[in-house]
């Protein structure tokens, strides 16, 4: 079956700009997780939503990064007025449910590089 | 807070040579433990997990044993093959950590390359 999609793969932008990434989860999982992972380092936690709610936003770095799931499938990561730092690949990762021993399945991920 | 610490690479190795990862980890409750790996081109896909003291967990010739004592999770394989070439990446879920949402916490990860 599908696995979890994301789109763009790449985007480059200019300082200050807005960007979106999307995520289509696999379907039916209602946890979706997004992960950001810088050059030479493991994925870091952003946020996680149990169905359309954000059940979780500690992982956010500022208030620049926000992140929405109105029906409790796709998921869209925003990006107000990037700054250099935020490039990095944005990884997804859906499961069937919030549980401690679920699965996370993972996007092939979006690499933003903010120029 | 949550941390998991591995040994660093990139690790080189001939085929059919033993394999060992080290990987730690701190937490604040119990932890899942996870190693994922990463082939070429690929995204993270999970390659073994275990959920409680003394598990091990197995999968493609890969162990690993969840040791509280040491507060371990080693990855191990006895013959490697080229096609193992990745990067490996630990992992751990907290059930104490954020809010319910088990996130995961990972290391740095380990970049392995077999050679004929």
């Amino acid at each position: 079956g599908a696995g979890v999609s994301q789109t763009p793969s790449n985007k480059v932008t200019e300082k200050g700009k807005y960007v979106e990434l999307r995520c289509d989860p696999i379907s039916g999982h209602t946890a979706l997780y997004w992960y950001r992972q810088s050059l030479g380092q493991g994925p870091e936690f952003l946020i996680y939503f149990q169905g359309t709610g954000a059940a979780d936003d500690s992982g956010l770095p500022n208030d620049r990064f926000f992140a929405v799931r109105p029906e409790g499938s796709v998921s869209t990561l925003k990006i107000q007025r990037t700054e250099r730092g935020d490039s990095a690949v944005y990884l997804c990762a859906s499961s069937e449910s919030g549980r401690i021993d679920n699965e996370q399945f993972f996007g092939p991920g979006t690499r933003l590089t903010v120029l | 807070g949550d941390s998991v610490t591995q040994m660093e690479g990139p690790v080189t190795l001939s085929e059919e040579a033993f394999l060992t990862i080290n990987c730690t980890y701190t937490a604040t409750g119990y932890p899942s433990l996870f190693w994922y790996v990463q082939y070429p081109g690929e995204g993270l896909q999970l390659l073994l997990k275990a959920t409680k003291a003394d598990d091990k967990g197995s999968n493609k010739g890969f162990e690993a044993t969840y040791r509280k004592e040491t507060t371990s999770f080693h990855l191990e394989k006895g013959s490697v093959q080229v096609s193992d070439s990745a990067v490996y990446f630990c992992a751990l879920s907290d059930a104490y950590s954020g809010a319910g949402s088990y996130q995961l916490t990972f290391g740095k990860g380990t970049k392995l390359s077999v050679i004929p």
